[in-house]
């Protein structure tokens, strides 16, 4: 099993959908987990960051399901400028923090 | 203010070149990062520093050579690069510890010729 798994999508839907994206992660140690956005040709900034059951910023939703090892992140009534790869990160534990990243998922909102 | 600022914005050099990256923060972070990422990939780690000291290097080649001066600037040397280096090179930095978020700057768009 890879340490950080993503569906590469691309996830094309309307203006106004909810769309989700799952992320599955290897280590059960790992305690913190972050959502990453990335614009094309741009470098990843942080959107969400969970580190008990989940976190809620206004349209966007990150749930942590420790058993099955996965977090998944739900986006309310998209929008044109949610359109961006995201990118599920998830540190080592140790000393010092190694994050890695999973292949990302593309997402596509259309008119 | 989570701002991480790099230098060059872009950079084209050929492959006799030595060249320098540069990123710094002023959050206080005490954990600093040097990632390399190419198309359609996600970001690839290479370096850590914590407290100023290098404690993980990912089998990254001896052509890339990264210095800490101190808790707020993080470079990274080049020499005899190859054009597969040719990459987006991203600096990030996070709180020390194993868990912290990290912030990314906004990169060096390098092209190896």
């Amino acid at each position: 099993r890879k340490e950080v798994e993503q569906d590469p999508g691309p996830f094309n839907v309307p203006e106004g959908a909810t769309v989700a994206f799952n992320c599955t992660y290897s280590n059960s140690a790992s305690q913190s987990f972050f959502w990453y956005r990335q614009d094309c040709r741009k470098e990843p900034k942080l959107l969400m960051s969970v580190y008990s059951s989940g976190n809620e910023d206004g349209r966007f939703t990150a749930q942590l399901n420790r058993a099955s090892q996965y977090i998944s992140l739900l986006i309310r009534d998209s929008k044109l400028s949610d359109s961006a790869t995201y990118l599920c990160a998830v540190p080592t534990t140790g000393t010092a923090s190694k994050l890695t990243f999973g292949t990302g998922t593309r997402l596509q909102v259309t008119l | 203010d989570t701002e991480v600022t790099q230098t060059p914005k872009h950079l084209v050099m050929g492959m006799t070149n030595k060249k320098s990256l540069k990123c710094e923060q002023h959050m206080g972070h005490r954990a600093m990062y040097w990632y390399k990422q190419k198309a359609k990939k996600p970001p690839e780690l290479m370096f850590v520093y914590s407290y100023e000291k290098l404690s993980i290097n990912e089998s990254v080649p001896s052509r890339f050579s990264p210095e800490c001066p101190n808790s707020s600037l993080l470079n990274l040397h080049l020499h005899a690069l190859q054009p597969e280096d040719s990459a987006l090179y991203l600096c990030a930095s996070s709180q020390a510890g194993s868990q912290e978020t990290q912030y990314f700057g906004p990169g060096t768009r390098l092209l190896v010729l």
